[in-house]
């Protein structure tokens, strides 16, 4: 059974630095690419960035870019989400995301709520 | 800044048919845009639904089909049971690292 499960809530505070994680099973971790959602409260779906475990190719939507660091473990299955000084504005829900050929993105972990607040 | 536009919201009667679409500002939506379709219920993880266009997940219920309609992605749910009452979305592959997510539908089924 594939299975993406994923690190539990944060409570920080602004400026502080951050790293969630994805934790890939039942599939070949290195062959699928993995993707990263945010979703702030009450809004819409957010792509931010996509890791390949295999070669650790990864790629930033340009509104992410500088914002944010993707990064992977294949030894571990695990793939990262990384801030170094969080913002109030990052607080939201944060999902990844399986995606195979044909750019089709299929399963997904249960998310991470990260609340930043002073 | 790509922006792809959904209908806010629609409402259908249980047991009808809706079509939901998703258009991408660049231009008409093609195959090659890869468009996947995903339900979201309140308090859980998105669900995949359709990928490529009209292609299913093995979980997908056979109510739930997609097509390209007048130079957009469709979602269309035949059918239309009480629990299919969520939000949809729509995502869009522009190459390399840029996927755009629609702007979400919420579907009421009354």
């Amino acid at each position: 059974e594939v299975q993406l499960v994923q690190s539990g809530a944060e409570v920080k505070k602004p400026g502080e630095s951050l790293k969630i994680s994805c934790k890939g099973s039942g599939y070949s971790f290195t062959s699928y690419w993995i993707g990263w959602v945010r979703q702030m409260p009450g809004k819409g779906l957010e792509w931010m960035g996509i890791i390949y475990p295999g070669d650790s190719d990864t790629r930033y939507s340009p509104s992410f870019q500088g914002q944010v660091t993707i990064s992977a473990d294949k030894s571990i299955s695990t793939a990262y989400l990384q801030w170094s000084s969080l913002k109030a504005s990052d607080t939201a829900m944060y999902y990844c995301a399986r995606q195979g050929k044909a750019v089709a993105v299929d399963y997904w972990g249960q998310g991470t709520l990260v609340t930043v607040s002073s | 800044q790509t922006v792809v536009t959904q209908e806010p919201s629609l409402t259908v009667s249980p047991g009808g048919t809706v079509t939901l679409t998703c258009a991408s500002s660049t231009g008409a939506v093609t195959s090659g845009y890869y468009p996947n379709w995903f339900q979201q219920k309140p308090g859980q993880a998105p669900r995949a639904l359709i990928y490529s266009t009209s292609n299913k997940h093995s979980w997908t219920p056979a109510r739930f089909s997609g097509s390209l309609l007048g130079g957009k992605a469709a979602l269309t749910l035949s059918g239309v049971q009480p629990e299919d009452e969520a939000e949809y979305y729509c995502l869009l592959y522009y190459g390399g690292a840029q996927r755009v997510f629609g702007t979400g539908t919420k579907v009421t089924v009354l």
